[in-house]
């Protein structure tokens, strides 16, 4: 099956970027995905790149994608503090037919 | 209508209480999820539902009862439950299976 690892912490100055790194496990996966998790609530899909891309670019958002490395990185531009939040990476897992998360990469925007 | 909508927000129980979770969504999505997530860990996929049949059951265990009585709603029917079931539940749809999914805000569950 799919696994999805990413790092645990991330610290920024606000105003800088922020690159969150993800990397999985299961060539196949078709989709993707970033989300945003703020204290106590849900997740917030943020976007998603399809496997036969490289980049995706919406708005502040960019979504790289290394299929061979199997590596997927967000890179968040002009960081602010309400970007403080739990960042998941998910991988569609094509055999289950269902979504495998990393274990969250939590970044903190310092003023 | 595009956000699914979660009650309760919270929600405490006994261990011998019988409670339900309901989930619903109005945008014609045809795939719904149930995942359960504890503090500082990602979701954990419990059930899914394709075209109102129960697709995936990840081995949950039988205290935890899924339903979806329609394209548009989804329930959780809870018993005899455990304190280390206390987590936030979290409900999610999808157009299809394998298409992009959007999350509730989720119930809190306490269980003492």
């Amino acid at each position: 099956g799919e696994d999805v690892e990413q790092s645990l912490f991330l610290s920024v100055r606000e105003g800088d970027s922020s690159v969150i790194n993800c990397t999985y496990t299961d060539s196949s996966s078709t989709y993707l995905y970033w989300y945003k998790q703020e204290p106590g609530a849900g997740l917030q899909l943020l976007t998603y790149i399809f496997s036969n891309m490289d980049m995706k670019q919406d708005q502040r958002l960019t979504v790289l994608l290394n299929k061979k490395d199997k590596h997927l990185s967000l890179r968040i531009a002009d960081t602010q503090t309400g970007d403080s939040a739990i960042y998941f990476c998910a991988a569609m897992d094509t055999g289950r037919r269902a979504l495998t998360f990393g274990s969250g990469t939590r970044l903190q925007v310092q003023p | 209508d595009t956000e699914v909508t979660q009650t309760p927000k919270h929600l405490v129980m006994g261990m011998t209480n019988k409670k339900s979770l309901k989930c619903e969504q109005h945008m014609g999505h045809r795939a719904m999820y149930w995942y359960k997530q504890k503090a500082k860990k990602p979701p954990e996929l419990m059930f899914v539902y394709s075209y109102e049949k129960l697709s995936i059951n990840e081995s949950v265990p039988s205290r935890f009862s899924p339903e979806c009585p329609n394209s548009s709603l989804l329930n959780l029917h809870l018993h005899a439950l455990q304190p280390e079931d206390s987590a936030l539940y979290l409900c999610a749809s999808s157009l299809l299976l394998e298409d992009e999914q959007f999350f509730g805000p989720g119930t809190r569950l306490t269980v003492l």
